[in-house]
This record gives structure tokens, C-alpha cells and sequence, in this order.
């Protein structure tokens, strides 16, 4: 079946430019994670949803980061803004059920580049 | 796909004991990495190997990794309560630099 999946896959802006990035997760699966990743360092956690609410929002950087999920499926990134530290590649997981009791399976990533 | 293989699957232990948990993975790669995940919260970093190195200490973490066996451990000592956690390894495929992720190990460590 289809997994994860994410776009843009590539996008480069303007600093000052707002971006949105999407995440189509695995049909069925209730848990969806955002992560970043900047260039040799581990995955950063942003933020985790489970259905359409977002209980743990605890890793987003900034008032800049924003992110929904409308249908308990599809969610949408949003960086208002965007700063050149903003570049990384931006990664979409989800899974079954509870987070941490559960694989998670990841996207192939948006890789953002802000000039 | 998932690449790393975490062993074993539960890990079951008393406070102040030490925890040990293994990874294998397949192909070639140029860093490893393990990290915690708490019920209900997104995956932490703890900590980064590179495929040049064989050992790293953070705190109570160790980490080691065997290139030619394609393996790795992270050892925790004097466990506490709040180390209960699912702990993943993922590896950074060198051919495609791609992230894989191992179903995790689920460490319960009893008070």
C-alpha cells in the first residue's frame, strides 16, 4: 500500500517568505509527527497530532510554526517568515496508535532552502 | 522499509539497574543514531555515532557501534523510572542518505 507521503519534495523561498509544506500520512493511522532535520544533526521533533488535535506542540521553534490537520488526515506545515536557519529537510511520520508503542513510518521529506 | 533492527523488543528492569539494548542494521552508513520516544510525545535525539567511530558517552548513555558486524548498543546505567520509553535506532543510508527507522525497543524500568 501507499505510505507516507510529502510536498513539495524540494522548495526554495525568499527569507521573508511564507511556506507550506504537506503531509499525507498512512491511510488509517491516527498518529502524525513533524520533525526537521538540519544538515548532519538528528531529527528535531516539532510537533505530534493525534487525530486533528496536536497534544504535544512543544517542539515548534517559534511563533512562526504553525501546522493543522483537518479529517484526522492530511496536515499542512506552515513557516510564516521563513529565515535562512528555517533550512532543513522537514520530515512526516505517522502511525497506528500511541505514540511510542508504535512504528513510525516516515515521508521521503520536503528539503527546504531559504536564501 | 525499515532498516535498523532493534533486539530485544521489551526490556524489562528495576530501577538502578543497567539497560542494554542492541541494533542491527544492513547496509553501509554514515552515522547512527538512537533515540527515546515517551508514550504520547514525538522521538527526542539522545545521541549520534559516526561510522568513523566505536564509542560515545552522554551522561548515562554509551553508545557503541561495530561496523563490520553492522551493529550498535546503548547502554544505560543506574536506570530510573523516567527512562521508560521506546528507544529506536535509525540509520543514515549512505547511499541515499536516507533516514530508517528500527520498530524500537520498549524499556520499562520499574520503581
Amino acid at each position: 500500500g501507499a505510505g507516507v507521503s510529502q510536498s513539495p519534495s524540494n522548495k526554495v523561498t525568499e527569507k521573508g517568505k511564507d511556506v507550506e509544506l504537506r503531509c499525507d500520512p498512512i491511510s488509517g493511522h491516527t498518529a502524525l509527527y513533524w520533525y526537521r532535520q538540519s544538515l548532519g544533526q538528528g531529527l528535531e521533533f516539532l510537533i505530534y497530532f493525534q487525530g486533528n488535535s496536536a497534544p504535544d506542540k512543544s517542539g515548534l521553534p517559534s511563533d512562526r510554526f504553525s501546522a493543522e490537520r483537518t479529517g484526522g488526515s492530511v496536515s499542512t506545515l506552515t513557516i510564516q517568515r521563513t529565515q535562512q536557519e528555517d533550512s532543513a529537510v522537514y520530515l512526516c511520520a505517522s502511525s497506528l496508535g500511541q505514540p511510542g508503542r508504535e512504528t513510525q513510518y516516515f515521508g521521503p521529506g520536503t528539503r527546504l532552502l531559504v536564501l | 522499509s525499515q532498516q535498523g533492527e532493534e533486539d530485544p523488543q521489551a526490556l524489562s528492569i528495576q530501577e538502578g539497574e543497567n539497560a542494554t539494548m542492541n541494533c542491527s542494521y544492513k547496509t553501509s552508513i554514515n552515522n547512527l543514531q538512537w533515540y527515546r520516544q515517551n508514550s504520547g510525545r514525538g522521538l527526542v535525539h539522545l545521541i549520534l555515532i559516526r561510522s568513523n567511530e566505536r564509542e560515545k558517552h552522554s551522561g548515562r548513555l554509551r553508545v557503541t557501534l561495530d561496523t563490520s558486524k553492522k551493529s550498535s548498543s546503548l547502554l544505560i546505567t543506574a536506570s530510573r523510572a523516567a527512562d521508560t520509553a521506546s528507544y529506536f535506532c535509525a540509520t543514515d543510508d549512505r547511499r541515499n542518505n536516507d533516514m530508517r527507522f528500527g520498530a524500537g525497543t520498549r524499556l520499562t524500568v520499574k520503581p
